[in-house]
């Protein structure tokens, strides 16, 4: 079946500007988590939802930083005023409501470039 | 965050059998313990999970401490196509269920 999608791929944008990153997580998943990953670094959570609950937005670096689900399926993860240091890849995960802790399923993430 | 610690770097030859430990002496009852792989310019991809017995599936082992305060993967036979960064986490409710990734340990394999 289909996997986690994420979309675009690679975006380039100039300092300043706003981006949207999109996450179509798999049919069926409930939770669904953003990660940022630098060049040569490991994953930092940034944000994850679970079902119709109040989002753990702990990992968000600044107030430059937000996401929405909605629907509990599709997510968007917005960055406004895209500094140098947001570069860096993407990736977004869903899981399962199974219990035991089901894994995560990755998308192969958005490359953001700020220039 | 719940705490695990890899090396950074391991090598093995191909077609031996790999072990990659992890400690996580802070793990509480209900952390389960996963492992993830990132192979270059892809997002990370399940390996396996467990919590309490040795766990097995095709791709590889896991095998847990009786005292949980480590575990270690087993690769049976390591290929080329496993030259990866493996990243050990604890997941659950003492983590509010999620995934805090290291920085994992690097595996080269060497033909």
């Amino acid at each position: 079946g289909a996997g986690v999608s994420q979309s675009p791929s690679n975006k380039v944008t100039e300092k300043g500007k706003d981006v949207e990153l999109r996450c179509d997580p798999i049919s069926g998943h409930t939770a669904l988590y953003w990660y940022r990953q630098s060049l040569g670094q490991g994953l930092e959570f940034l944000i994850y939802f679970q079902g119709n609950s109040a989002p753990d937005k702990s990992g968000l670096p600044s107030d430059r930083f937000s996401a929405e689900r909605t629907g509990g399926s599709v997510s968007t993860l917005t960055i406004q005023r895209t500094q140098q240091e947001d570069s860096a890849v993407y990736l977004c995960a869903s899981s399962s409501p199974d219990r035991g802790q089901p894994p995560l399923h990755f998308g192969n993430g958005t490359r953001l470039t700020v220039t | 965050d719940a705490k695990t610690t890899q090396p950074n770097s391991m090598e093995s030859n191909e077609e031996e059998p790999v072990h990659l430990p992890c400690n996580h002496s802070t793990i509480s009852g209900t952390d389960y313990i996963h492992w993830y792989r990132q192979l270059p310019s892809q997002g990370p991809e399940y390996v396996i999970h467990g919590l309490t017995s040795n766990v097995n599936n095709r791709m590889a082992s896991l095998a847990i401490a009786e005292d949980r305060k480590s575990s270690t993967l087993i690769l049976h036979r390591a290929t080329l196509r496993d030259a990866a960064v493996y990243y050990c986490i604890l997941s659950g409710p003492n983590t509010g269920n999620q995934f805090y990734f290291g920085t994992g340990t690097s595996l080269t394999v060497i033909p």
